[in-house]
């Protein structure tokens, strides 16, 4: 089975310009959770999507932004970028089992801005 | 609000030594506990799980962590260590009432020394 996928893997933005990163999450998990890495730290939630609705958000600031597609694909997009925006960006699937949820990662979408 | 704790961001033994990473966390009621490991350039995989079922829980590549109420304490063990065990692992922690969002620590990385 596949697992979560992200695309691009590696990208490079210049200030001020906008991003769109793409995850699918495992076939049956209908939650997708979004994360930010920056390099030498642990990662911090942004977002989280359950049946296409906003169910969590982090302490990010409005120029993120998600939504999730019929299909529980999903997409970050990040408006007017800034240096500090370069990250590694993580999508995660889960499904809820009797025993809680299990989380399942992505690669990653690196992000550098310039 | 819940936070993570990993003492000690590098920690280096030798191989066929014992693994010791430690975590503790700040709860008002024992959430679920995890422990991740991120190999260089790659995305987040879960090693185990705790959801309050056994105290001592068992994952892949032969690590295992015991839960301790008392100590707020879920550290990851391994009895020998191998170079493949080279990598970063984070701990994370997910509040009983949003089992999506999780918490994370700074991260522990790994070193083995041949």
């Amino acid at each position: 089975d596949a697992g979560v996928t992200q695309s691009p893997t590696h990208l490079i933005k210049t200030r001020g310009q906008h991003v769109t990163l793409r995850c699918s999450p495992i076939s049956g998990h209908k939650s997708v959770s979004w994360y930010q890495q920056v390099l030498g730290q642990g990662p911090q939630f942004i977002f989280q999507y359950y049946e296409k609705e906003e169910r969590g958000r982090g302490n990010f600031p409005d120029r993120f932004s998600a939504r999730q597609f019929p299909n529980y694909s999903s997409e970050l997009n990040v408006n007017a970028l800034l240096l500090g925006d370069s990250a590694l960006y993580l999508c995660a699937s889960s499904l809820v089992t009797a025993s809680g949820n299990t989380i399942y990662f992505g690669e990653g979408s690196w992000l550098t801005v310039v | 609000a819940q936070s993570v704790t990993q003492l000690g961001s590098h920690v280096s033994v030798s191989e066929g030594a014992l693994v010791l990473l430690r975590c503790n966390y700040s709860s008002s009621v024992p959430p679920y506990l995890f422990w991740y490991v991120q190999y260089p350039n790659q995305g987040l995989q879960l090693l185990l799980k705790y959801t309050s079922a056994a105290t001592l829980v068992k994952g892949i590549n032969g690590f295992e962590a015991e839960f301790k109420k008392s100590e707020t304490s879920f550290h990851l063990t391994k009895p020998s260590a191998h170079m493949s065990d080279a990598a970063e692992y984070f701990c994370a922690v997910s509040p009983q009432d949003s089992n999506y969002q999780l918490i994370w620590g700074a991260g522990t990385k790994l070193i083995i020394k041949p």
